[in-house]
């Protein structure tokens, strides 16, 4: 059965803090993407990665960075935590023809 | 600019009536996906649709492609409670990156 999971279901963190939020999938899929998703706003592309090492910007990267070291693991970092990156965050990893969908990690930034 | 638009962003409807939520794109892809998103939880597929003509059912639901009008239609047969969800399109970016472009979201609610 496809898996992509998230680390964390709920999060919540202070403004200024670096905060890690790690997807992992067990398809062997070489894309892997990170949106966060706001009433009203839709889906939003942050980062997303091709490979090991290789990462791409989005629509919306400021703020944020990546790191793709495994081919399994992609992790979103949130160099320092600010109230208007609260936000449900999905994280996504693609074959060919699919787009497979994490949990969603909600965020929230006191 | 890719732009996906559905219409409409919210819809109300009876138990037992049918109705369709439409997808236009503006790129020439062949390829368009449609989701379900219940609240506060992720998206889940529903169909997968690659080429044109392409025509997709799930029990209630059935999702067409026509590629020529860059147009997807999700149509709702005898809507029941259990439906009551937002539903996304989205299109692959066809610059070969993966890419997907989602929709804004049509926000169903079936009134029993």
């Amino acid at each position: 059965d496809v898996k992509v999971t998230q680390s964390s279901r709920y999060l919540v963190k202070r403004t200024g803090e670096k905060v890690f939020l790690e997807c992992v999938q067990d398809m062997d899929h070489e894309n892997m993407f990170w949106y966060r998703q706001d009433p009203g706003l839709g889906l939003r592309l942050i980062y997303f990665s091709y490979d090991v090492k290789m990462k791409e910007k989005g629509d919306i990267p400021e703020g944020y960075s990546v790191s793709r070291e495994k081919k399994e693991r992609f992790s979103l970092i949130l160099e320092s935590a600010s109230t208007n990156q609260t936000s449900m965050y999905l994280c996504t990893s693609t074959s060919s023809y699919e787009q497979y969908f994490g949990p969603g990690t909600r965020l929230t930034v006191t | 600019e890719l732009k996906v638009e559905q219409n409409p962003l919210f819809l109300s409807m009876q138990e037992g009536k049918n109705y369709t939520i439409y997808c236009n794109y503006s790129t020439t892809s062949d390829r368009l996906y449609w989701y379900r998103q219940d609240p506060g939880k992720s998206l889940e597929s529903l169909f997968v649709l690659l080429s044109n003509g392409a025509v997709k059912q799930e029990g209630r639901l059935m999702a067409s492609l026509d590629t020529k009008a860059r147009l997807s239609t999700l149509h709702i047969t005898a809507a029941v409670h259990d439906l009551s969800a937002t539903y996304f399109c989205a299109v692959d970016d066809i610059g070969g990156t993966y890419k997907y472009i989602f929709g804004t979201g049509t926000r169903l609610k079936v009134l029993a």
